[in-house]
């Protein structure tokens, strides 16, 4: 159980156009969903946090109107990356969490979406 | 804010060895402590995780062991294997019973190698 997909897998795009990315919790409902972006040979860096129903909350540096999130029902979420530029290729992965019990805070991952802007 | 420190950055052992990848964490109020392993353009999947209430977890091959007093927490993994290459997170966060939404501070990761 507790799987995260992500569509697509992989990207590429020019520069100046929009990618719409998608997370997906198959088998739980997923109160919190979280976008994080990964560099190479770097660390997970949380891009936004984002609860089903609610505006995202984002992270110190991260443009709310350049990095779309939609968190529309318990299985979903979206992260559109509007007007990209070859900066804004990375690994984007996306985690899902559902809410009380024990696992209250286990996050599980997405396999990632690899973007790359010309 | 939380800063989460990882050592060491790359770990190369022989089959066979124990491996050993430590963190520190600077919150005291931290409370949940996940390990996470990522393969070459995969995501991070969840190998352990141990809660402030214990001091000692294990499964299997991989232990993970928390100090709170020195706020640190470290991972073992014994017998190592080939298919134990890959990178590995340490993160941290406060558990947030109620509502909140806590977010994992990830440490900057460990590569291991494990020669066959």
């Amino acid at each position: 159980g507790a799987v995260v997909s992500q569509h697509p897998s992989r990207v590429i795009c020019k520069s100046g156009t929009s990618v719409k990315i998608e997370c997906r919790s198959l088998d739980f409902q997923a109160t919190t969903m979280f976008w994080y972006r990964q560099f190479p040979k770097q660390s997970l860096m949380l891009m936004a946090t984002s609860n089903e129903g609610s505006k995202a909350t984002y992270e110190q540096g991260v443009e709310k109107d350049k990095f779309l999130i939609n968190h529309a029902s318990l299985t979903l979420s979206t992260l559109t990356v509007t007007s990209a530029h070859p900066e804004d290729s990375s690994f984007y992965i996306c985690s899902a969490r559902a809410g009380g019990g024990s696992s209250y805070n286990e996050q599980f991952f997405g396999p990632g979406t690899r973007l790359t802007v010309l | 804010g939380e800063n989460v420190e990882q050592h060491p950055s790359t770990l190369s052992v022989q089959e066979g060895d124990s491996a050993v990848i430590k963190c520190t964490y600077s919150d005291s109020a931290s409370n949940y402590f996940p390990w996470y392993k990522q393969e070459l353009g995969k995501g991070p999947q969840l190998i352990i995780d141990i809660r402030s209430n214990v001091g000692e977890k294990k499964d299997q091959r991989i232990a993970v062991t928390l100090n709170k007093t020195a706020k640190h927490f470290s991972l073992h993994i014994t017998e190592t294997q080939p298919e134990d290459s890959a990178v590995y997170f340490c993160a941290a966060s406060k558990d947030g019973y109620g509502g909140a939404t806590n977010k994992l501070i990830f440490g900057t990761g460990t590569l291991l190698a494990v020669q066959p």
